[in-house]
């Protein structure tokens, strides 16, 4: 089994609707993390969270929002979804090494969302 | 503020040729780089990365990448490419005042051809 898994990996919705992607983790980390992909912009992040208490915003975070349920679970919403929406996302996580950030992500295997 | 160039967002080879990956960053302070590598209907995952020690790193599956402050670069090499090679290669980039994130380049497809 993944040790970071996604759901759903496949969502095809329409404009306005809501939108839930959720992340669980197995690895015991407390660092969890949503980028977006786009063809040739490569990874931008939304959101990150450090642990349950700490929720921090990434360099797009407008129009989505996050809950962190608990250390292993993150989510992403989509409150209204927009067709610029469409994009794959990941989740992934990390842990730092003596309170250094490593670089090291742990990816899950993406949520690919069509927003028609 | 950080930034990553990667130059070529597709990449062709014949197997058992060089494969070359090229990576330019902006860094106003001294950064932490990375090699992270996307096969089909997967997630990344790390192939190397440079932290300050030796400027020639080691990687898996037999690439490497050398560090040149001078020229802001970090390309990705391999001596003699395989099939399995195929994939999405990502350059990033963190710095110690960049709040413990990864800026991520946009991405070169390599192509293997038989």
């Amino acid at each position: 089994d993944a040790d970071v898994t996604q759901t759903p990996r496949n969502r095809i919705t329409k404009t306005g609707k809501r939108i839930m992607l959720e992340c669980s983790q197995t690895k015991g980390h407390d660092r969890m993390y949503w980028y977006r992909q786009d063809p040739g912009l490569g990874l931008r992040l939304i959101y990150y969270s450090f642990d349950v208490k700490d929720i921090n915003k990434g360099e797009i975070s407008d129009g989505y929002s996050v809950s962190r349920q608990a250390q292993a679970k993150f989510s992403l919403s989509l409150e209204s979804a927009i067709p610029n929406q469409t994009a794959l996302y990941f989740c992934a996580t990390s842990e730092p090494h003596g309170g250094a950030f490593t670089g090291e992500l742990f990816f899950g295997e993406g949520s690919r969302l069509t927003v028609l | 503020a950080q930034s990553v160039t990667q130059l070529g967002s597709h990449v062709s080879v014949s197997e058992g040729a060089l494969v070359l990956l090229r990576c330019n960053y902006s860094s106003s302070v001294p950064p932490y780089l990375f090699w992270y590598v996307q096969y089909p209907n997967q997630g990344l995952q790390l192939l190397l990365k440079y932290t300050s020690a030796a400027t020639l790193v080691k990687g898996i599956n037999g690439f490497e990448a050398e560090f040149k402050k001078s020229e802001t670069s970090f390309h990705l090499t391999k001596p003699s490419a395989h099939m399995s090679d195929a994939a999405e290669y990502f350059c990033a980039v963190n710095t110690n005042n960049a709040g413990n994130m990864l800026t991520f380049g946009g991405g070169t497809r390599l192509m293997v051809k038989p």
